[in-house]
């Protein structure tokens, strides 16, 4: 099984600030990561597939990068709706594929 | 647009099952690109797949190795639903129960119901 583990466990940045979010696997794989963003009392939304790409609605200052063991997701400039819990996704050994434990964002 | 709505009890006994249904609409259980997934989440284990059910010629379902043997989920094309079945439940199930699509059999999920607490307790 593949484990993915996030950090910071925490992270706490002003609006327009720029926050990096990383995700680390125990093994390598190409691209087949999803970023996902959750809100207290909400389900996980989609925000990034194939490492890089954004789903459906997405505002471009969500980006995602990275191949191997190491993914980032980047907010560019934060808004005061980007507060909540990101999660990556392994889903190259699917199934069952692997979340990772989430980073929580707060906005100061 | 695609919308899962989700129904069931909240509340089930120790070694009774648990059963949750998932009502699809803007899509079909049928469809021969989507996957439909059930994952939990709780505080001690995350974010976990469950399983899924899929139609291609026929019906497939894989499920993971932690609930294999317990686990059931069944199409049901005529209410365009899927269902979730967890026998011989424990309070280790205690957790928010979401279905999930994954648009092209395998993740990412794009579209998910708005997650059940189901909680295991005498």
């Amino acid at each position: 099984e593949i484990v993915m583990t996030q950090s910071p466990a925490t992270l706490s940045l002003s609006p327009g600030e720029r926050a990096t979010l990383s995700c680390r696997a125990s093994q390598s794989f190409r691209s087949n990561l999803a970023w996902y963003q959750q809100k207290p009392g909400q389900a996980p939304r989609l925000l990034i597939y194939g490492a890089s790409t954004r789903a459906t609605g997405i505002p471009a200052r969500f980006s995602g990068s990275g191949s191997g063991t190491e993914f980032t997701l980047t907010i560019s400039s934060l808004q005061s709706e980007d507060f909540g819990v990101y999660y990556c996704q392994q889903y190259n050994n699917w199934p069952p594929g692997t979340f990772g434990q989430g980073t929580r964002l707060e906005i100061k | 647009q695609v919308q899962l709505q989700q129904s069931g009890p909240g509340l089930v006994r120790p070694s009774q099952t648990l059963s949750l249904t998932c009502v699809i609409s803007g899509d079909s259980v049928s469809s021969y690109s989507a996957a439909w997934n059930w994952i939990r989440q709780s505080p001690s284990r995350g974010l976990e797949w469950l399983g899924r059910t899929y139609y291609i010629s026929k019906w497939y379902n894989e499920y993971a190795e932690s609930v294999r043997g317990r686990i059931t989920i069944n199409p049901d094309t005529s209410k365009n639903q899927f269902s979730l079945q967890l026998n011989s439940v424990t309070p280790e199930d205690t957790a928010v129960y979401y279905c999930a699509r994954a648009p092209y059999r395998n993740p990412p999920f794009d579209y998910w119901g708005q997650g059940i607490l189901v909680t295991v307790s005498s």
